[in-house]
């Protein structure tokens, strides 16, 4: 159990619909980072936040939003969802912003039909 | 940006053997590079990570190998045991610009141990 929760483990919903994922990090670590995994595109990374502040983007494509609040959990919004978004999405967590050992999530199976 | 090759994708060795997974990575401002072990129904959990300032670490059975000159790096597991049998990935992270962080992944390896 590396500490980090995600919610909820599986998803199943309908193309156009709108979703959030839920993530708790580590005790104590500052930063929150979002990955996609999927069969053809594997492990990519989306967004960190550091401390609430948005801190790197990746392949995030704008139909999908993060935050993090005051109390370090961070949300990650998928809207207008299509099928290619069905993948599996992590969340990760570490201490500082920089090259930090990342301790990852059990995920979110969503599935968008 | 960075890319980072992994190969083989799958290897499959016998009981006691030794793994030998390699990568690649391109950008050679990268000087961070994790090794993950995902289990099946599970996220990616670290098992050995290596910095650009040294060449090998070592954790008991499993090592890891740094060329920087040749920008690749390698995952080695000795006496393989069943509950190795997962799906490794490797990963490189840069430090400059605004991706400090975040780890770009190889495709992965599917490692089979027979017992």
């Amino acid at each position: 159990d590396s500490g980090v929760t995600q919610t909820p483990k599986h998803l199943i919903t309908a193309t156009g619909q709108r979703v959030t994922l839920r993530c708790s990090p580590r005790s104590g670590d500052l930063s929150v980072y979002w990955y996609q995994q999927s069969l053809d595109q594997g492990l990519q990374f989306l967004i960190q936040y550091y401390n609430g502040e948005e801190r790197a983007k990746g392949n995030i494509l704008e139909r999908f939003s993060a935050q993090q609040f005051p109390d370090l959990h961070s949300e990650l919004n998928l809207s207008s969802l299509e099928l290619g978004d069905s993948a599996l999405y992590f969340c990760a967590s570490s201490v500082g912003s920089d090259q930090e050992t990342q301790y990852f999530g059990p995920g979110t199976r969503l599935l968008v039909l | 940006g960075e890319n980072v090759e992994q190969h083989p994708s799958t290897l499959s060795v016998q009981e006691g053997d030794s793994a030998v997974i390699k990568c690649t990575y391109s950008d050679s401002a990268s000087n961070y590079f994790p090794w993950y072990k995902q289990e099946l129904g599970k996220g990616p959990q670290l098992i050995i990570d290596i910095r650009s300032n040294v060449g090998e670490k070592k954790d008991q059975r499993i090592a890891v190998t740094l060329n920087k000159t040749a920008k690749h790096f390698s995952l080695h597991i000795t006496e393989t045991q069943p509950e190795d049998s997962a799906v490794y990935f490797c990963a490189a992270s840069l430090n400059y610009g605004g991706s400090q962080g975040n780890l770009i992944f190889g495709k992965g390896t599917k490692l089979s141990v027979k017992p």
